[in-house]
Parts: C-alpha cells; sequence; structure tokens
C-alpha cells in the first residue's frame, strides 16, 4: 500500500518568515495530494491540494508543489501569522474520489512566533 | 450549519467496558468514515461506508464495529475497550459523487481506556 513520510514533525518559524513542509509518498499510482490543518481543538479542514497533471499551485499565501519523478511534494507558506499555528497533514490517494485509499501523513506541528 | 457532529467529545472508560461513539452529519453526504489520530501516526481509517446499508473496513478496523442504517448517521462502537484504542478518533464526510475530494470533519472525540 501507499506509504507518506511528512518532516519536519515540528516546525517553528518568526512572524513574516516562510514556511517549507514537505511529504514523500512511495506509490506511483497516486494522483491526488491534499494538505489538511488542524487547529487546536478541532477536526483537519483541507486548505489546498494538487492533482499530479499539475506541477504547483496557490491559493494566496499558501502554495503546495509536485515533482511526481521523485515522489515529493510540499506546503510552501510565506509572511505566516500567529493564525497559521496549527497542524498540517499530507495525504496522497488515486484519485480525487477515492477517500478511502486516502494515506496520511504523520503530521507537522507549526509554530509562528512573534 | 451543523456540518459533521460528534458525541461525545470527551469519555473515559475502563478496559472491558463497551461504549458507542456517534456521529452525524446533514449535508447529505453519502460517504461517511471514521478515522483515529495518534502521536506520530497521523490519521489512520477504521470503517468507513458509501452509503446506508453498506460498510468496509479501513486500515485499523480490530475492535470496531460500525453500522449505517441512515445516510446522516455513522455510529463507531467499541464492544470491549482496550488501553491501545486510547485514541482521539475522527469522523469524516463527503458527497459520493464529486470531483474535490474534500473530507469534512468533525471536531473529535477523545477517549480514554484506563
Amino acid at each position: 500500500g501507499e506509504n507518506v513520510e511528512q518532516h519536519p514533525s515540528t516546525l517553528s518559524v518568526q512572524e513574516g518568515d516562510s514556511a517549507v513542509i514537505k511529504c514523500t509518498y512511495s506509490d506511483s499510482a497516486s494522483n491526488y495530494f491534499p494538505w489538511y490543518k488542524q487547529e487546536l481543538g478541532k477536526g483537519p479542514q483541507l486548505i489546498i491540494d494538487i492533482r499530479s497533471n499539475v506541477g504547483e499551485k496557490k491559493d494566496q499565501r499558501i502554495a503546495v508543489t509536485l515533482n511526481k519523478t521523485a515522489k515529493h511534494f510540499s506546503l510552501h507558506i510565506t509572511e505566516t501569522q500567529p493564525e497559521d499555528s496549527a497542524v498540517y497533514f499530507c495525504a496522497a490517494s488515486p484519485f480525487p474520489g477515492t477517500a478511502s485509499k486516502l494515506t496520511f501523513g504523520t503530521g507537522t506541528r507549526l509554530q509562528v512566533t512573534l | 450549519n451543523a456540518g459533521v457532529t460528534q458525541t461525545p467529545k470527551f469519555q473515559v472508560l475502563k478496559t472491558g467496558q463497551s461504549m458507542t461513539l456517534q456521529c452525524a452529519q446533514d449535508m447529505n453526504h453519502e460517504y461517511m468514515s471514521w478515522y483515529r489520530q495518534d502521536p506520530g501516526m497521523g490519521l489512520r481509517l477504521i470503517h468507513y461506508s458509501v452509503g446506508a446499508g453498506i460498510t468496509d473496513q479501513g486500515e485499523v478496523p480490530n475492535g470496531y464495529n460500525v453500522s449505517r442504517s441512515t445516510t446522516e448517521d455513522f455510529p463507531l462502537r467499541l464492544l470491549s475497550a482496550a488501553p491501545s484504542q486510547t485514541s482521539v478518533y475522527f469522523c469524516a464526510s463527503r458527497p459520493g459523487q464529486t470531483n474535490t475530494g474534500e473530507l469534512f470533519f468533525g471536531e473529535g472525540s477523545r477517549l480514554t481506556v484506563l
């Protein structure tokens, strides 16, 4: 089955700096890569996703890049703010519609300090 | 706008006791699922359902039962709780026919088994 590794497990940045979280996956059949943000005491919430036919996707201060050849994808957050502090999960699955095949990474706790 | 509602939020059990975690969604989603979240292990799929009357096992189903008698509800049963089932449990749902891939999570149920 799919195996998704996520690094780092914790990340501390100063407000205004950039943060990068990296994930690697093992199954070349994976084509859908979402990122979820989990705030304290809440459930995970989708913040951005990318499909294998796209190399990069941006949404305001958040961007995701995908390298299918190397089997890795990354989340980039620019101009970090205190409200970006949360746990971030990457995930991979063959298709967006196959939720039962979605494999999550182990999570990254991001702390944005003032 | 309730979304996915989980009850209880917190529960303490003794080894061998049984209990049911409740999950209800008001979005008419066909797909519902249960995950457990453990430190350093991300989110792991326990059971899922693609519609009323249909359930299937995920990655870590042992010790858990589910049923889906209505579209709205997807309870998770622990028949004989064990300390290894101490975890935070999340229910998630999504439309059956969709191209977006987004999972909608509840706020979680924290279970401690002594």
